[in-house]
């Protein structure tokens, strides 16, 4: 079956530091996502990516991060000067198609832990 | 906007007995998708079940189904005969088209007892 797959599983860094996670989504999907959660907290949305744009990103995704697919298979999800505050589990996830009716069911990925020191 | 409630924050449930997991939920639009999800230790996140807030019909996924009563905004989700690789934390979600992405509850931790 196919799946979504995440790199790292658990990347460590230090506070400043560049960061860039990267995600795999299934390959007919079109819609691709980064949710994340802060340990014991809800998962909560970042960024939505259609047809090469953000179609729409929540107020924690603020200039420190940006989104971005390189090639017809990575999405990935870079954080430009890691914050403390920014440790927690990243989770991608994609969906198959534009209209509501498939694009409802997301397939999430593993999820990346990031540790921030 | 919506917003997903999950107010138990913890349950327990005996093995082979049936659990309620409560959620209620707030959203202005009229076309949605409701979920549950299970997120156990190694933290993924697996679909349990999904409702179309069009049907009028509870989902039913083997062991697990959903009481969605729509006009009092709440989506329930029953495990009957538990099991212990059900304990967990599980999480309530909602879908809109209108803003693509998916809005999750606090969760609420499961625990099955032998």
């Amino acid at each position: 079956e196919p799946e979504v797959t995440q790199t790292p599983s658990h990347q460590v860094t230090q506070m400043g530091q560049e960061v860039i996670l990267r995600c795999v989504p299934i390959s007919n999907h079109l819609y691709f996502y980064w949710y994340r959660q802060i340990l014991g907290q809800k998962v909560e949305f970042l960024v939505s990516f259609y047809n090469n744009e953000i179609s729409e990103k929540s107020e924690i995704f603020d200039d420190q991060f940006s989104v971005e697919r390189p090639d017809g298979s990575n999405f990935t999800l870079k954080i430009r000067s890691t914050k403390l505050e920014d440790s927690a589990m990243y989770f991608c996830a994609s969906s198959e198609d534009v209209g509501l009716a498939a694009a409802y069911e997301q397939y999430f990925g593993p999820g990346t832990r990031l540790t921030v020191t | 906007a919506q917003t997903v409630t999950q107010s138990q924050p913890e349950m327990s449930v005996q093995e082979a007995e049936t659990v309620t997991l409560s959620c209620t939920y707030d959203t202005s639009e009229s076309d949605y998708y409701l979920f549950w999800y299970k997120q156990p230790p190694s933290r993924q996140m697996i679909l349990v079940i999904r409702q179309e807030a069009y049907k009028q019909q509870n989902a039913t996924e083997n062991r697990f189904s959903v009481n969605f009563q729509k006009a009092a905004k709440s989506f329930s989700l029953k495990i009957s005969d538990s099991q212990l690789g059900d304990a967990a934390m599980y999480f309530c979600a909602c879908f809109t088209g209108a803003n693509s992405k998916l809005t999750f509850g606090k969760g609420i931790t499961l625990s099955v007892r032998p």
